[in-house]
């Protein structure tokens, strides 16, 4: 099973950038990386997906290594309304479609 | 386009009571998915469907039943509802399969807030 790892908090203030790792070490050949903003009181929303170098939306990048076993979640120019909890997600390999979610990072953007 | 639409959106509910979450989308999506999430915790997987006429056991299902109706809906029962199961429920749906858009795309629901005295 592709398990992920992320920080459990991270702080930052106001026109920061916030780069967030998630370790995925088991990722299996075919599969892409997806990541998740959830505000309180709400369901989570994806945000962005990718399977290699960098992708780059208008929410955020994200940046993968050539071995795919991390990859980062960059947030350029954070606001107050960034604050949010993030989690990364990858495909669970040989166990299909049960999708699990690790305990994510909580992104506290400070004024 | 509502996307995941979750009934109820609270319901309180005594200990042994039992009841009835409702989930439908409208993306033509094959896979969904049952989440709860207890305050400040992750999300953790329930009960989920690949594709219609599928479904199976997630993380922690012990206490719950499912039922793929068809392929917009996928209910989440809880027989003989235990203080423990207070929480927040979460329907997501994805394409499934591999690839961009694939299985790990899930839109997610606004979630159903149990409360089980």
């Amino acid at each position: 099973l592709a398990k992920t790892t992320q920080p459990i908090s991270m702080d930052s203030y106001e026109g920061q950038e916030v780069n967030i790792t998630c370790s995925h070490n088991n990722i299996a050949t075919n599969d892409y990386i997806t990541w998740y903003q959830q505000f309180p009181s709400q369901g989570p929303r994806f945000i962005i997906q990718g399977y290699k170098t960098k992708v780059t939306n208008e929410v955020a990048s994200l940046f993968i290594p050539a071995d795919r076993k991390s990859s980062t979640l960059s947030l350029p120019r954070v606001s107050l309304s960034d604050t949010a909890v993030y989690y990364c997600l990858v495909p669970p390999g040989s166990a299909g479609n049960k999708l699990t979610f690790g305990g994510g990072t909580r992104v506290l953007v400070k004024p | 386009n509502a996307g995941v639409t979750q009934t109820p959106k609270f319901q309180v509910l005594k200990t042994g009571q039992s009841m009835t979450l409702q989930c439908a989308q409208d993306m033509n999506h094959n896979s969904m998915y049952w989440y709860r999430q207890d305050p400040g915790m992750g999300l953790r997987l329930i009960y989920y469907s690949a594709s219609e006429g599928t479904t199976d056991k997630g993380e922690v299902p012990n206490g719950y039943n499912v039922s793929r109706l068809n392929k917009r809906e996928f209910s989440l029962r809880l027989e003989s509802a235990a203080p423990s199961q207070t929480s927040v429920y979460f329907c997501a749906s994805s394409e499934g399969g591999q690839g961009p858009s694939g299985a790990n795309v899930l839109t997610f629901g606004a979630g159903s807030r149990l409360t089980v005295l």
